[in-house]
């Protein structure tokens, strides 16, 4: 059964450093969305992007965050200057809308840990 | 007010048990409404969409109610493998919205 992949699992980066986070969503998919959830806290929305670009973001999702998709493959959520606050799981999701069905797949995640 | 309200729980039924889930939305204009079951530290996995003419698939049974805002999840004949938190999730193909979980505990 085809699946999200994300890589790393699990990034440990110092405060001030630039991170990229990388997913490979499900082939026929079209569109790709980021998600965090902070430790103890519900999933949260970052941004999703249709058509090689965005269709829309959350207020999380301000100047320090940009998404990227570099090939027909992978889809990847840079964080600049990390602050501790970033620490979170990001998840990357994707969705093929079909019959105004919007199912979304997760991929397994990546631990951020923003020391 | 909170996009989608449920109830946290913990629920800590003994197997065999039902249980039902309910969780309200805010967002008139959602289009798509699903559950999600969590497990600990995991990635949160589909379980069911929710559709107004309500949606079984073996021992659960999930119902939107759109003129109440209102979903609901009944699982039957809980099993112990069934302990994770379940997600209520409003969306539109661009973004989904979730909940804070309900846990479930099923016991022995």
């Amino acid at each position: 059964e085809p699946e999200v992949t994300q890589t790393p699992s699990h990034q440990v980066t110092q405060m001030g450093q630039e991170v990229i986070l990388r997913c490979v969503p499900i082939s026929n998919h079209l569109y790709f969305y980021w998600y965090r959830q902070i430790l103890g806290q519900k999933v949260e929305f970052l941004v999703s992007f249709y058509n090689n670009e965005i269709s829309e973001k959350s207020e999380i999702f301000d100047d320090q965050f940009s998404v990227e998709r570099p090939d027909g493959s992978n889809f990847t959520l840079k964080i600049r200057s990390t602050k501790l606050e970033d620490s979170a799981m990001y998840f990357c999701a994707s969705s093929f809308p079909g019959q105004g069905s919007y199912e979304q797949y997760f991929g397994p995640g990546t631990r951020l840990t923003v020391t | 007010r909170k996009e989608v309200e449920q109830d946290p729980g913990p629920f800590n039924v003994p197997e065999g048990a039902t249980v039902a889930f309910n969780c309200t939305y805010s967002n008139s204009a959602s289009q798509s409404f699903f559950w999600y079951r969590q497990d600990c530290r995991k990635e949160p996995k589909l379980l069911m969409s929710v559709y107004s003419s309500g949606n079984e698939d073996g021992r659960f049974t999930a119902q939107l109610n759109r003129a109440s805002q209102y979903i609901s999840l009944l699982i039957r004949d809980s099993k112990l493998s069934d302990s994770a938190t379940y997600l209520c999730v409003a969306g539109t193909a661009s973004k989904l919205t979730f909940g804070t979980g309900t846990r479930l505990q099923v016991t022995l």
